[in-house]
C-alpha cells in the first residue's frame, strides 16, 4: 500500500553541523512534497515544499532534494541550531489532496 | 497571524461522554481535515471535508463523526469517548488549487479519556 517512511527515528547532531533527514515514498503518482517541523506540544509547521518537476529547492538554511527515480527526498538543515530541535516529517500528495505523512524523525541538537 | 484555530489545547473527558472538538480557519480554504497523532504511528486521517456539508471518511473513522455547516468550521465528534481515543488531534485546512500549497495545521488538542 501507500506509505511514506523515514529512515531514522532519531537523529542527534552537534550544534553548528549540518543535518540530513531522509524520507522515502512509494506512490509514483505523488507530485508534491512537503517537510513539516513539529515542536513539542505544537501543531506541525510548514518548512519547505517541492514539486515533482524540480529536484532541488532551497530556503533559508534548508534545502530539499527530490530523487524521483528512487522515490526519495531529503531535508538538509545547514548550521543546525538548538531551535531546530523538533520532530520533522515529510508528506506527499498523490494528487488527491489527502497527503500521506511519514511517522517523523526526532532531531536532537547537542550543545 | 493565527489561521487554523482549535478550540482547546487540552481536554480531559470521561469514558462514554460525547466530545466535541472544534476547528476554525480564516483562510477561506475549501478542504478541512481531522487527524489523530500517536507515537510511532504518525498522522492518521479520521475525516475530511472538501465543501460545506460534504464529508468523506478517512482511514480511521470508527467512533467519530464530523460536521461542517459553515466553510470556516469543521467539528469532530466522539460519539461515546473511549480510552483508546486518548490522543493528539490535529485539524488542518488546504486550498483547492492546481498550485498545491500544502496544509495549514492548528496547534492541536490533546485529549485524555479517563
Amino acid at each position: 500500500g501507500e506509505s511514506v517512511g523515514l529512515h531514522l527515528p532519531t537523529l542527534s547532531v552537534q550544534e553548528g553541523d549540518n543535518s540530513i533527514i531522509n524520507c522515502a515514498y512509494s506512490n509514483s503518482a505523488s507530485d508534491y512534497f512537503i517537510w513539516y517541523k513539529q515542536e513539542s506540544g505544537k501543531g506541525p509547521q510548514f518548512i519547505i515544499d517541492i514539486r515533482s518537476n524540480m529536484d532541488k529547492r532551497q530556503g533559508q538554511r534548508v534545502t530539499v532534494l527530490l530523487n524521483k527515480t528512487v522515490k526519495h527526498l531529503s531535508l538538509q538543515i545547514a548550521a543546525t541550531q538548538p531551535g531546530d530541535s523538533a520532530v520533522y516529517f515529510c508528506a506527499s500528495d498523490p494528487g488527491t489532496y489527502k497527503y500521506i505523512f511519514g511517522t517523523g524523525t526526532r532531531l536532537k541538537v547537542l550543545a | 497571524d493565527v489561521k487554523v484555530t482549535q478550540s482547546s489545547r487540552y481536554l480531559v473527558k470521561r469514558t462514554g461522554e460525547k466530545v466535541f472538538l472544534e476547528c476554525v480557519q480564516d483562510m477561506d480554504h475549501e478542504n478541512m481535515f481531522w487527524y489523530r497523532q500517536d507515537p510511532g504511528l504518525g498522522l492518521r486521517l479520521i475525516y475530511f471535508s472538501y465543501d460545506v456539508k460534504m464529508k468523506e471518511k478517512g482511514d480511521i473513522p470508527e467512533g467519530y463523526s464530523v460536521s461542517r455547516e459553515k466553510k470556516e468550521r469543521f467539528s469532530l465528534i466522539l460519539e461515546s469517548a473511549s480510552t483508546n481515543q486518548t490522543s493528539m488531534y490535529l485539524c488542518a485546512s488546504s486550498l483547492v488549487s492546481y498550485l498545491n500549497y500544502g496544509y495549514t495545521f492548528g496547534s492541536g488538542t490533546r485529549l485524555t479519556v479517563v
